[in-house]
């Protein structure tokens, strides 16, 4: 069955410096991969997707992240974080694209100023 | 554009009773997905709709089901309402059915079962 983990349920960090949130998902031929940021009593909004091509993705408020097939992971990077990306990030895969989002359980992350 | 709407924001209700969440997708979205999350469990698929049809279901009791209107709106009911139902409930609704877009997230639902 489709499963994601992430590795920390909370990371703290302190304000503009760099930052790493661990994901790994189990493998298929074909899996597609997302990571999304959830504010305090708010919804989800998708930080980036990967879907195919480049294995470094590109998304919003400068996080980024890399595809990497034989480590079957999916980690999310920030060069520096501020105050205001505190918040809990998900990852998430789908197969294909034609199976439901399978979320891990979520990082918690704390910016200190 | 108007986001994604969930009504109640929060409710409370008894054990044993049953309760409807309501959600008004983006609009020109005909599909919408619902999760429940927990701080135990965190985010667990429920069901997806696609232009008014059940597409995929969590694993999930039969008392939780679902429908969905011709102008996309989504509907949630829970009978038999238990204390671990204690969750937000998260809309979702997205333009295709193939989730390589994105999903857009409402605020939730967060029922409280006393």
């Amino acid at each position: 069955a489709q499963s994601v983990t992430q590795l920390d349920s909370q990371v703290p960090v302190f304000e503009e410096a760099p930052v790493e949130l661990r994901c790994n998902y189990s493998s298929s031929v074909s899996v597609y991969l997302f990571w999304y940021v959830q504010y305090p009593n708010q919804g989800l909004q998708l930080l980036l997707k990967y879907l195919s091509g480049s294995t470094l993705v590109k998304g919003i408020n400068g996080f980024e992240a890399e595809f990497n097939k034989s480590q079957t992971s999916f980690h999310l990077r920030k060069p520096s974080v501020h105050i205001s990306d505190t918040a809990e990030y998900f990852c998430a895969s789908s197969y294909s694209g034609n199976t439901p989002l399978v979320f891990g359980k979520g990082t918690r992350l704390s910016v200190i100023a | 554009k108007a986001g994604v709407t969930q009504t109640p924001r929060y409710l409370i209700k008894t054990r044993g009773q049953q309760v409807t969440l309501s959600c008004s997708p983006i609009s020109g979205h005909r599909s919408v997905s619902w999760y429940q999350q927990t701080p135990g469990q965190g985010l667990q698929f429920l069901f997806e709709y696609f232009s008014e049809t059940q597409r995929n279901k969590g694993n999930f009791p039969g008392r939780f089901s679902g429908r969905q209107f011709s102008n996309s709106r989504s509907e949630m009911n829970v009978s038999t309402l238990e204390l671990g139902d204690s969750a937000l409930y998260l809309c979702a609704s997205s333009f295709s059915a193939r989730t390589t877009g994105e999903l857009f997230f409402g605020e939730g639902s967060r029922l409280t079962v006393l």
